[in-house]
């Protein structure tokens, strides 16, 4: 079974821009979670969608959003970037939401200028 | 509310030697407790877990960690240590049962394994 895949693996971008980062979950597992990786902050919890529904949140601005298709496929968006938005940005699937056995991504690594 | 503490940010051991990765917790709830591995520039791989069943845990790759209810801790070891074992590991613990996304990680531990 292929693992969770994530698209894309670098992006560099400036200050002010957006950016669509896409993360793929296993197959059959309906949740997803987002996760920030930062040096200074460490892992810190984005958000999580089950059935295209966003069911739990972390503590970040509104600037940091999501979305979850019919296929579980889901995506997440920064706008308006900021220079500490640069860090390695975690995806991880599981079967059902809240889900506690969960399998990550290789990540996405976003550098902000 | 919940917090993991792993006690060390670094830790270094000769290959062929035991591995000692330690992690405390403390949750309101029953927690189930996880150990992740990430290599540089990978995701985090599930290493083992616990989640109410046998107190000592098997996981891949040798490793094996010990839930200690009393001590609130939750320690990772491997009897012999490969140069393939250097990496970051997080202690991360939920609650469980409660259908709520609440990992909280540890800071985590670099492992460096020496030749």
């Amino acid at each position: 079974k292929a693992g969770v895949t994530q698209t894309p693996r670098y992006l560099i971008k400036t200050r002010g821009q957006q950016v669509t980062l896409s993360c793929s979950p296993i197959s059959g597992h309906r949740s997803v979670s987002w996760y920030q990786q930062t040096p200074g902050q460490g892992l810190q919890f984005l958000f999580e969608y089950f059935s295209e529904t966003q069911r739990n949140k972390g503590n970040f601005p509104g600037r940091f959003s999501g979305r979850q298709f019919s296929n579980s496929r889901s995506e997440m968006n920064v706008s308006t970037l900021e220079l500490g938005d640069s860090a390695l940005y975690l995806c991880a699937s599981s079967l059902v939401a809240g889900g506690e056995t969960q399998y990550f991504g290789p990540g996405t690594r976003l550098l902000v200028l | 509310a919940q917090s993991v503490t792993q006690l060390d940010s670094h830790v270094s051991v000769s290959e062929g030697t035991p591995v000692l990765l330690r992690c405390n917790y403390s949750s309101s709830y029953s927690p189930s407790l996880f150990w992740y591995v990430q290599h540089p520039n990978k995701g985090l791989q599930l290493l083992l877990k616990y989640t109410s069943a046998a107190t000592l845990v098997k996981g891949i790759n040798g490793f094996e960690a010990e839930f200690k209810k009393s001590e609130t801790s939750f320690h990772l070891t491997k009897p012999s240590a490969h140069m393939s074992d250097a990496a970051e590991y997080f202690c991360v613990v939920t609650p469980r049962g409660t259908g709520r996304r609440a990992l909280t990680f540890g800071s985590g531990t670099r492992l460096q394994v020496q030749p």
